[in-house]
């Protein structure tokens, strides 16, 4: 059975913190693909990053981060020098099955000014 | 890059009508599709696959002539809420696959659905 817990159900920080997102997921698959989306209240599901099961290779773009360890089946997001617009619910993703996605209960991130 | 766009993007009708929500993948053709559905502050849930040209295959627990769905067409896959009640009320987005690669999948905007 395919599983992603995000425990952190909502986090509050100020402008210019860093904060990271943590996600850990279950799977019997040998091969799977994790994700990140940001949910804005507009609705859309905005595509942040995508990593196969065999790329353990953390991943910088620009002030967002991914720390993948397959040992510890974590996937952590981390945003440095937040800012107003990173607020938003943050889910975590895997992909199983033929392209289905099971999701995490998401973690809405508030950043204040 | 791939676009997949629902319509309409929100819709508000009575208790006991039907109403029909569009998933089109705009440059791109797509064998399957996916349906979600998303309660208020919840996660996404998948509800069903929908197959070009077969019937769609639906999770547990998800009543399928209920929420009717038609993929008649490589771009096209229709969602139909049956007789529509106010539990009905709730965020479905659909996505698409990638027929070439059959390895990507996009997500539409979402249809926020109001049953009143």
């Amino acid at each position: 059975a395919q599983k992603v817990t995000q425990a952190q159900t909502e986090i509050s920080v100020v402008e210019k913190e860093d904060v990271t997102l943590d996600c850990v997921y279950e799977t019997r698959d040998t091969t799977y693909y994790l994700f990140w989306y940001k949910q804005p209240p507009s609705g859309e599901l905005v595509f942040l990053i995508r990593r196969n099961s065999f790329d353990e290779q953390n991943e910088i773009s620009g002030r967002y981060s991914w720390n993948f360890q397959k040992s510890t089946s974590s996937f952590n997001f981390t945003i440095t020098a937040s800012q107003v617009v990173d607020s938003a619910v943050y889910f975590c993703a895997l992909r199983y099955n033929f392209n289905k996605f099971y999701f995490g209960s998401g973690t809405k991130l508030n950043v204040k000014p | 890059g791939a676009v997949v766009s629902q319509h309409p993007s929100w819709v508000i009708c009575k208790s006991g009508t039907s109403v029909k929500i569009e998933c089109r993948s705009l440059d791109f053709q797509a064998t399957t599709m996916f349906w979600y559905r998303q309660f208020p502050k919840q996660s996404l849930m998948l509800m069903a696959t929908s197959n070009e040209g077969s019937k769609a295959t639906y999770e547990q627990g998800v009543e399928k002539d209920k929420f009717l769905i038609n993929h008649a067409s490589l771009t096209l896959s229709t969602l139909t809420v049956t007789s529509a009640h106010p539990e009905d009320s709730s965020f479905y987005i659909c996505s698409a696959l990638l027929i070439i690669s059959n390895t990507e999948a996009f997500f539409g905007q979402g249809t926020r659905l109001t049953v009143v």
